[in-house]
């Protein structure tokens, strides 16, 4: 079956760092791929997706691109700022997004200023 | 535009005892999906909804039941509740036959004791 390994946390970075969330997939097909936030009290919000090898998802200055050969969808970002501290999970999907989400077991991230 | 709400935010129950948790989907959205999150866990995907009938679930036993309504709304029903049923549930919204992505509302707190 499905499933999604990401990079175990806690994570603690200074603000401005460089930042990198792992995020490796076993999949049959050709899967769609996510990352989702998670703000202290809120539900999961879209950061960003990508549905096919080598596309790049963007947004809020996250990036992540779609590694079929590594079957990996590494999450990043240039320089974090403290509003960037939330639980970060990665996610796949069968098709577009619209079916069963299979999630990793999401990496806290804390900046610190 | 009104987004995915939940009802109730927060639950306590006793082992045994019956619950139904709700979920208004975002406008326009036909399909409905449930997922479990236990504490420091990715959510599980529980079921999905599509216009009134059921269309694909997880890995949950029978006493785990929904219904989607004609105004898209939802409902999880949750039979003889066990300890190992405290987490937040969410749920998710979408639409089918559009951009596909799932919209999250802010979940329901279920305490067992």
């Amino acid at each position: 079956g499905n499933s999604v390994t990401q990079m175990e946390g806690p994570v603690t970075l200074s603000e401005e760092a460089f930042l990198t969330i792992n995020c490796t997939y076993t999949a049959t097909g050709y899967p769609s791929l996510f990352w989702y936030v998670q703000y202290p009290g809120e539900g999961l919000q879209l950061l960003l997706k990508a549905t096919k090898a080598d596309d790049k998802g963007s947004n809020k200055g996250f990036e992540a691109t779609y590694r079929k050969e590594t079957t990996s969808f590494h999450l990043e970002k240039g320089s974090v700022q403290v509003s960037d501290s939330a639980v970060y999970f990665c996610a796949l999907s069968p098709n577009f997004g619209n079916e069963k989400l299979t999630f990793g077991t999401g990496t806290r991230l804390t900046i610190i200023p | 535009e009104t987004g995915v709400t939940q009802s109730p935010t927060h639950l306590i129950k006793t082992r045994g005892q019956q619950v139904t948790l709700r979920c208004s989907s975002q406008s326009g959205h036909n399909t409905v999906s449930w997922y479990q999150q236990a504490l420091g866990q990715g959510p599980q995907f529980i079921f999905q909804y599509y216009r009134e009938e059921e269309n694909g679930r997880g890995n949950f036993p029978p006493r785990f039941s929904g219904l989607q309504f004609p105004n898209y709304s939802s409902e999880l029903n949750v039979n003889a509740l066990e300890l190992d049923d405290s987490a937040l549930y969410l749920c998710a919204s979408s639409e089918r036959d559009g951009s596909y992505e799932q919209y999250f509302g802010p979940g329901t707190r279920l305490t067992v004791t």
